[in-house]
């Protein structure tokens, strides 16, 4: 079975400080990953997708960036945080066309 | 105008109620998944729809990709059926999932 991590839980952050999230899966080789974000009280966006190891495209632009350093693994980070960055993210892989997302992490910008 | 529009955006239900939810599609959707948020954020798959119509248990969910919409009824309410309902459907573009804005039910004794 496919279990997916993602790492930390939460986190509080200043303005200004870097941030790396991370994002683990378990039991499938070759996943399509993806990344979301979802602002307290909102809905989810897709923010980023990568279909293999080193390959990450960008949905929306929110001063972030993702890599795919393993074929398990896919990062979310920054150098800079912004107030704006503020909220829930989750990860995400697919079987087929039907996504399962991971238990995510908040943050908080402060 | 927004490609899911998802209504109601809040929904309160005694316990034994029955109610429905819907998402209405600016545009052809290939496919459409329905998710329960629960309090701490994650996000629970309820059904994954190419066509057509699906049940599991007191939950039912159809899918009209021509008319473009879907549904999502409760059947028999129950107080851990609260939380936030996610219709999202799968555009042309590479596995983009594209969200409504979510239904938050709240079920009462």
């Amino acid at each position: 079975a496919q279990t997916i991590h993602q790492w930390p839980v939460a986190e509080i952050k200043a303005v200004g400080s870097p941030l790396s999230l991370g994002c683990t899966i378990k039991g499938k080789s070759s996943p399509n990953l993806y990344w979301y974000w979802q602002a307290t009280g909102g809905t989810l966006q897709q923010l980023f997708y990568s279909i293999t190891v080193g390959q990450v495209e960008s949905v929306v632009q929110l001063n972030l960036s993702a890599s795919r350093p393993k074929d398990d693994q896919f990062i979310l980070s920054t150098e800079k945080l912004l107030l704006s960055h503020s909220g829930f993210y989750l990860c995400a892989w697919d079987r087929g066309r039907e996504q399962y997302f991971g238990p995510g992490t908040r943050l908080t910008v402060l | 105008g927004m490609p899911v529009e998802q209504n109601p955006p809040a929904l309160s239900l005694y316990e034994g109620a029955d109610s429905g939810l819907r998402c209405n599609f600016s545009t052809t959707m290939k496919s459409v998944q329905w998710f329960q948020q629960n309090h701490r954020g994650r996000l629970i798959t309820l059904f994954y729809l190419a066509q057509g119509t699906k049940e599991n248990g007191r939950l039912k969910s159809t899918f009209n990709s021509k008319e473009r919409y879907s549904t999502l009824h409760i059947k028999d309410a129950q107080l851990e059926d609260s939380g936030t309902y996610f219709c999202a459907a799968e555009t042309s573009s590479f596995s983009k999932l594209v969200f409504g804005q979510g239904t938050s039910l709240s079920v009462v004794p």
